[in-house]
């Protein structure tokens, strides 16, 4: 039982490239989250999914899209990634409403 | 205003004495509170849940929580050490969850 995976674990890209972060859990849990974290600022929702084929916005979600492509696995593209985006990206997940969260070891990404 | 607010600190204190840190919250139809424990450089991890007002306490981790004040705590008695971390408030209402900026308590030897 890995509980929740993410990769790759650290990525640097250049202004402009595209790429897409993985997360999949395997503890048959209906929500999954992303967030970022950056220094000083906790951590900040960027889109989340209560069930497979939903997703909602988040608190910071401009510059990025997500696909919950079925139960397991919910992945976040940046599209054109900006030096702003250089963070700290943690994927979490939970059974249901008032369950508490699980969290992915994070992804490092530098955007220069 | 940020949806879940915290003092940022640090919060210094000195070992073997309690630790409190607090959080508030601007969305009255929250539902459940969460704290979670951070190390640097690693993922969050769960300290305790709370869902209904009053106190709830895990061993040395004792969660307040006030609806009427929007306002949830966390008391570390017999502070360690190892207690020294970032300490994350997160609020969830329905699926969203969001969290503070974090407390940082720095426990003194």
């Amino acid at each position: 039982n890995a509980g929740v995976t993410q990769t790759p674990k650290f990525q640097v890209l250049k202004t402009g490239q595209s790429m897409t972060l993985q997360c999949a859990q395997d503890m048959n849990h209906n929500s999954m989250y992303w967030y970022r974290q950056d220094p000083g600022m906790g951590l900040r929702l960027i889109y989340y999914s209560a069930s497979e084929g939903t997703t909602d916005k988040g608190e910071v979600p401009n510059g990025y899209n997500v696909s919950r492509l079925n139960k397991r696995e919910f992945s976040l593209r940046l599209e054109s990634a900006a030096p702003s985006q250089t963070s700290v990206y943690f994927c979490a997940s939970r059974k249901g409403v008032e369950e508490t969260q699980y969290f992915g070891p994070g992804t490092r990404l530098l955007v220069l | 205003q940020k949806e879940v607010e915290q003092n940022s600190g640090p919060l210094s204190v000195p070992e073997g004495a309690i630790a409190s840190l607090n959080c508030t919250y601007s969305d009255r139809g929250s539902q459940s509170f969460f704290w979670y424990r951070q190390y640097s450089g690693k993922s969050p991890e769960l300290i305790m849940f709370i869902y209904s007002n009053g106190d709830k306490e895990d061993g040395r981790f004792t969660a307040q929580l006030n609806k009427a004040s929007q306002y949830v705590s966390l008391l570390i008695r017999d502070s360690q050490p190892s207690d020294s971390a970032t300490y994350l408030c997160a609020v969830n209402r329905d699926d969203k969850i969001i969290f503070g900026k974090g407390t940082r308590l720095h426990i003194l030897p």
